[in-house]
């Protein structure tokens, strides 16, 4: 089935960096692939999200790049506040098993203040 | 705003119980997931159901069973809980097809003794 990897596993950025997270997939049909921020005792969040046929999508601070080339994508995450400090899920929608979202297993991302 | 909304917030049972965990969304979705999120190993899909009524198995059915009487309402059962079963449960519930813009609920985190 899909194999949806996420690097690095743990991320600590000084307050006002930027962290990127990069996330690798297998199946090359997938066409959705959506950013989930969690925070401490909370369910995932929706934070962005980005479609095959774009290259890069952003919201305010974060932003998503695809290459579908390379199959992989990345969370860029500009001036970074405490309140970014959460665990961020990617996940890619594969057509593998009657499509569903396939989901990394997490990145804890630490803001240094 | 969006809300999915999951009955309890802690559950602690002992082994062989029938364990209900209850999920509510009110944005008139017509999908809705249950997954289990376990350290190291990511959120993994249990059951899904794209109607009232449906249900389709995802990557982990075995030990639940689920069940969707009306839209907005989707039900996860341990029919004998084991403390394998342990875990945080998180329902959610998306406007798009197979999980795209999905809304997480808070989750349950269960305690299986």
């Amino acid at each position: 089935g899909e194999n949806v990897e996420q690097h690095p596993s743990t991320l600590s950025v000084q307050e006002g960096d930027s962290a990127v997270i990069k996330c690798t997939y297998s199946d090359s049909a997938s066409n959705y692939f959506p950013w989930y921020k969690q925070e401490l005792g909370k369910g995932p969040q929706l934070i962005i999200d980005i479609r095959s046929n774009v290259g890069e999508k952003k919201d305010q601070r974060i932003a998503v790049t695809l290459n579908k080339t390379a199959k992989h994508f990345s969370l860029h995450i500009t001036e970074t506040q405490p309140e970014d400090s959460a665990v961020y899920f990617c996940a890619a929608l594969t057509s593998y098993g009657n499509n569903r979202l396939a989901f990394g297993k997490g990145n804890q991302v630490v803001v240094i203040p | 705003d969006v809300k999915v909304t999951q009955s309890s917030r802690y559950l602690v049972k002992r082994t062989g119980e029938k364990v209900f965990l209850e999920c509510v969304q009110d944005m008139d979705h017509e999908n809705m997931f249950w997954y289990r999120q376990d350290p190291g190993l990511g959120l993994r899909l249990i059951y899904f159901s794209y109607d009232v009524k449906m249900k389709e198995k995802g990557d982990i059915p075995e030990g639940y069973s689920v069940s969707r009487e009306k839209k907005e309402r989707f039900s996860l059962i341990l029919e004998s809980a084991s403390t394998n079963q342990t875990s945080m449960y998180l329902c959610a519930s998306s406007l798009g097809t197979f999980g795209t813009e999905a809304f997480f609920g808070q989750g349950t985190r269960l305690t299986v003794v």
